[in-house]
């Protein structure tokens, strides 16, 4: 167990709708970190959080969005869903931003469009 | 941008023999971290093995074990005595300090091990 807690972790919804995915990170960890996994594409960087900063942006839709709030959560909101978006959505998290840093991945939330 | 390249999609090793998952990786950064990550059919995402670039010395983790070469910007696994547990998807990831420290994945080795 990693420690990063994600939720949920299946998630079945349709066209057009929109979905909240939510992480915990671990305990002392400021920094959380949103990556996509689909099959065609690899594990992609969406976008980094630190202490409620946003910190670094990968390719993040603009139909997506995310924040982190003051108990250290993050959730990341995914609107106008699209059959491409359906993928597997992790969250990590690290004590700080630095890269030396190990990245500790939750179990993943599995997103499916319909 | 850099780039991390698993040119091994899939690879099998029998049980208790040893296999390497290749990675070579693009960049003109002198300092950078790489990173070992293993996804069994959980889909849960384990760090296996961390390596900092300005150390010489090959990381090791009990059975698990870097080549890293440097000059060849390559970074192989290498997996002794081989379990039944080891079998998982390998990816390779860059961390760049620099670049907002973000952090690269390979598209992964699937490592099948046979009893």
């Amino acid at each position: 167990d990693s420690g990063v807690t994600q939720t949920p972790k299946h998630l079945i919804t349709a066209t057009g709708q929109r979905v909240t995915l939510r992480c915990s990170p671990r305990s002392g960890d400021l920094s959380v970190y949103w990556y996509q996994q689909s099959l065609d594409q690899g594990l992609q960087f969406l976008i980094q959080y630190y202490n409620g900063e946003e910190r670094a942006k990968g390719n993040i839709l603009e139909r997506f969005s995310a924040q982190q709030f003051p108990d250290l959560h993050s959730e990341l909101n995914l609107s106008s869903l699209e059959l491409g978006d359906s993928a597997l959505y992790f969250c990590a998290s690290s004590v700080d931003p630095a890269a030396k840093n190990i990245q500790y991945f939750g179990a993943g939330t599995r997103l499916s469009v319909l | 941008a850099q780039t991390v390249t698993q040119s091994q999609p899939e690879m099998s090793v029998q049980e208790a023999e040893t296999v390497t998952l290749s990675c070579t990786y693009d960049t003109s950064e002198s300092d950078y971290y790489l990173f070992w990550y293993k996804q069994p059919p959980s889909r849960q995402m384990i760090l296996v093995i961390r390596q900092e670039a300005y150390k010489q010395q090959n990381a090791t983790e009990n059975r698990f074990s870097v080549n890293f070469q440097k000059a060849a910007k390559s970074f192989s696994l290498k997996i002794s005595d081989s379990q039944l547990g080891d079998a998982a998807m390998y990816f390779c990831a860059y961390r760049s300090p620099y670049n907002n420290n973000d952090m690269r994945f390979g598209a992964g080795t699937r490592l099948t091990v046979k009893p």
